[in-house]
C-alpha cells in the first residue's frame, strides 16, 4: 500500500479566499486524483492528475477554480480558488496502485 | 445520474451477527467494484474487492457477492464486531477507462450495538 499524507489536516477560510491544499506519498505513483466529499454525501472525483501532463477534469470541475500542481511522482496541490460556502468539503487526495485506490486523510475546509 | 447507489443511508446490527450492505449499479461498463470503509476525519480505506469475473470473493470476515445480472453487490461481515461501525462505501470502476477513475456510491454508516 502506499501511505498519503495531506496538509493541512482542516482550515477555515474567508469566502473570496484561496487555499492550497499538498498531498504527498511515499512512493513514487503516475497516477494521482482528487477527489471532494460534501457534507453528507458521496466522494466526486474532482480530476486526474499524472505527472509531466494537464490535470483531467471532471464534469462540473475546471481549471480556474480547482487548478492543480503535478511536479514529480511523489507530490501534487490543488488549489480552491476564490471560495464560497458551497467549497465547504472534504477534499481527499489517492493514488492508483495495483489495481486499487489508496487514499489520504483528507483536508476538511470551511468556508466562512 | 447516480451510476452507483447505495439506498441504505444506515444499518445498525447486534455485535455477533451478520451485516449486510447492498449497492446497486447501472453502468454495463463497470468490471471492478471495491468496498471501502470510511472513519470519522480518515479518508476511505480500502477493504475488498471483486472482479466482474467472480460472484464471490472472500477475506476473512469480509465477503462480497456480485450478480452481474441484477448489477447488484453486497458486502456481508460475519460476525459483526463494535470495531466496524464506520460508513461503507462501494465504488465501482470500467477497466476499458485506464484512468483507474472510480465512481462512489453514497454510503451506508454501520452501527454495530454491543
Amino acid at each position: 500500500s502506499a501511505v498519503i499524507s495531506q496538509k493541512p489536516s482542516r482550515d477555515i477560510c474567508q469566502r473570496g479566499t484561496s487555499l492550497t491544499i499538498q498531498c504527498q506519498v511515499d512512493s513514487q505513483v503516475t497516477m494521482m486524483f482528487w477527489y471532494r466529499q460534501q457534507p453528507g454525501q458521496s466522494l466526486t472525483l474532482i480530476a486526474t492528475a499524472n505527472q509531466g501532463s494537464e490535470a483531467t477534469y471532471e464534469s462540473g470541475f475546471v481549471i480556474d477554480k480547482f487548478p492543480i500542481s503535478r511536479p514529480n511522482l511523489t507530490f501534487s496541490t490543488l488549489t480552491v480558488s476564490n471560495m464560497s460556502p458551497e467549497d465547504s468539503s472534504i477534499y481527499l487526495c489517492s493514488v492508483a496502485m495495483y489495481n486499487e485506490q489508496f487514499f489520504g486523510p483528507g483536508t476538511r475546509l470551511t468556508v466562512l | 445520474d447516480q451510476q452507483v447507489k447505495q439506498n441504505s443511508p444506515s444499518l445498525s446490527v447486534q455485535e455477533g451477527r451478520i451485516s449486510i450492505l447492498n449497492c446497486d449499479y447501472t453502468n454495463s461498463m463497470f468490471d471492478y467494484f471495491l468496498w471501502y470503509k470510511k472513519y470519522p476525519a480518515e479518508g476511505p480505506t480500502f477493504l475488498i474487492s471483486i472482479s466482474s469475473i467472480k460472484d464471490k470473493n472472500e477475506d476473512g470476515r469480509f465477503t462480497v457477492f456480485l450478480n452481474k445480472s441484477a448489477k447488484h453487490l453486497s458486502l456481508h461481515i460475519v460476525p459483526s464486531q463494535p470495531g466496524d461501525s464506520a460508513v461503507y462505501f462501494c465504488a465501482a470502476s470500467a477497466s476499458g477507462d485506464s484512468s483507474y477513475k472510480l465512481i462512489f456510491g453514497s454510503g451506508t454508516r454501520l452501527l454495530v450495538r454491543p
